[in-house]
């Protein structure tokens, strides 16, 4: 089975600007989750989608936005983007909500200058 | 006060050597995971604990749900075990995890 992908791996944008990352689950996974990951916060909590459906969402500005697609297929978008937002954006699948082992993509490094 | 807390926050070993991990959290759980990141940012799932203890090869992880810790153990470290390791508990079953700060280990050869 293919792993988790997520593209974009590398991205360069300028401050205001927005961008969308996209995840591609594993064949069958119904649940994905993003996070941000950066020197400062460490590993943080962005939001997670079931079956099309957000189910939560971590302490980040109206910025930051997901869906999900009926193919489980995520993308995750941030607008107005700001030099703080430059971290690595990774996105997890699990085979159903709940608690699971997650299976995490190689990231997408996003700078924001 | 964080809540999860991991230490050391840095650690060198000798290859060979057994290595301990700890991880302490202040929330109520319903799974926790060790999770191992490269350089480079891939991370690697290791294990998800709710009770007791699992072992994978070198690895043993052990979690107290009273005393609100876990422990993750390797045994005859190799150089190829240097990486950070992470714990994340689960505080409302896959709905948002919350991580800890990582320990970022060498193992020299």
């Amino acid at each position: 089975k293919a792993g988790v992908t997520q593209t974009p791996r590398y991205l360069i944008k300028t401050r205001g600007q927005q961008v969308t990352l996209s995840c591609s689950p594993i064949s069958g996974h119904r649940s994905v989750s993003w996070y941000q990951q950066t020197p400062g916060q460490g590993l943080q909590f962005l939001f997670e989608y079931f079956s099309e459906t957000q189910r939560n969402k971590g302490n980040f500005p109206g910025r930051f936005s997901g869906r999900q697609f009926s193919n489980s297929r995520s993308e995750m978008n941030v607008s107005t983007l700001e030099l703080g937002d430059s971290a690595l954006y990774l996105c997890a699948s699990s085979p159903w909500q709940g608690t699971y082992e997650q299976y995490f993509g190689p990231g997408t490094r996003l700078t924001v200058t | 006060k964080n809540e999860v807390e991991q230490s050391p926050q840095n650690l060198t070993a000798q290859e060979g050597e057994f290595i301990t991990i700890n991880c302490s959290y202040s929330v109520g759980i319903s799974a926790l995971h060790w999770l191992q990141q490269h350089p480079g940012g891939g991370i690697v799932s290791l294990f998800m604990l709710s009770s007791g203890k699992k072992k994978h090869g070198r690895l043993i992880a052990t979690i107290n749900i009273q005393e609100k810790h876990s422990s993750l153990h390797i045994t005859a470290s190799h150089p190829r075990d240097s990486a950070v390791y992470i714990c994340a508990v689960d505080p409302n079953y896959g709905q948002n995890f919350v991580f800890g700060p990582g320990t970022r280990l060498s193992v020299l050869p």
